[in-house]
């Protein structure tokens, strides 16, 4: 079983819709959780990171944490062609990261 | 602000060259260093983290090295690359374990 699972998609929703982007873990000890956003041939970007269950916002983006049922978030609100990317979990246990495969998004204008 | 330089962009090589790329972190102190390889619509995979000069932990064994002879400097290494050693190259630094942050990358091809 791998530490961190992510569908890997393809999604493609239509602009102005909500996104939902999700992960598994299977390790409790993980303690940082994060979401980055890759643009085809570029390095991933940090979009949001939280430590604690529960939500964080950050304008369109909303990252949700449930340590309980080991799952998280990340909710995009009125989605734009430019949210257009692969998506990225991540978790982290000390010095080590854990990243999922990516889910690739598509808005469609 | 933190900044992170990799360099180069871009690299092709032939098969049995050696190979250096060369990552550089700005505007923060002891950072941890790492280095990851992302094949083509896989996932990214570890190859090399530094807690701190000289500090080296390898991941996978392969036909790469590391080194970090400065404090913000990490350096990817090997005497001769394989076919299977194309992909894109990441360098990433973070604090103590927190939140990660990453370079621009490196896409090497062996031909």
């Amino acid at each position: 079983q791998k530490e961190v699972e992510q569908d890997p998609g393809p999604l493609s929703v239509p602009e102005g819709a909500i996104v939902s982007l999700n992960c598994t873990y299977s390790n409790s000890a993980f303690q940082y959780f994060m979401w980055y956003r890759q643009y085809s041939r570029k390095g991933p970007e940090l979009l949001m990171y939280t430590y604690s269950s529960g939500n964080k916002e950050d304008g369109r983006f909303t990252a949700q944490v449930d340590k309980s049922s080991k799952y998280i978030s990340l909710f995009i609100r009125d989605s734009q062609p430019s949210d257009s990317a692969t998506y990225l979990c991540a978790m982290s246990a000390g010095n080590q990261f854990y990243f999922g495969t990516g889910t690739s998004l598509t808005v469609i204008p | 602000s933190q900044t992170i330089h990799q360099w180069p962009a871009t690299l092709v090589q032939p098969v049995g060259s050696p190979l250096s790329l060369e990552c550089t972190v700005e505007g923060t102190s002891n950072p941890n260093l790492y280095w990851y390889r992302q094949a083509a619509g896989r996932g990214l995979q570890l190859l090399f983290y530094s807690v701190g000069i000289g500090q080296i932990s390898s991941e996978v064994p392969q036909n790469l090295s590391a080194s970090r002879p400065q404090d913000r400097q990490f350096i990817l290494s090997s005497k001769k690359l394989l076919l299977s050693d194309s992909g894109f190259y990441l360098c990433a630094w973070s604090v103590r374990g927190l939140e990660q942050y990453f370079g621009p990358g490196t896409r090497l091809t062996v031909t």
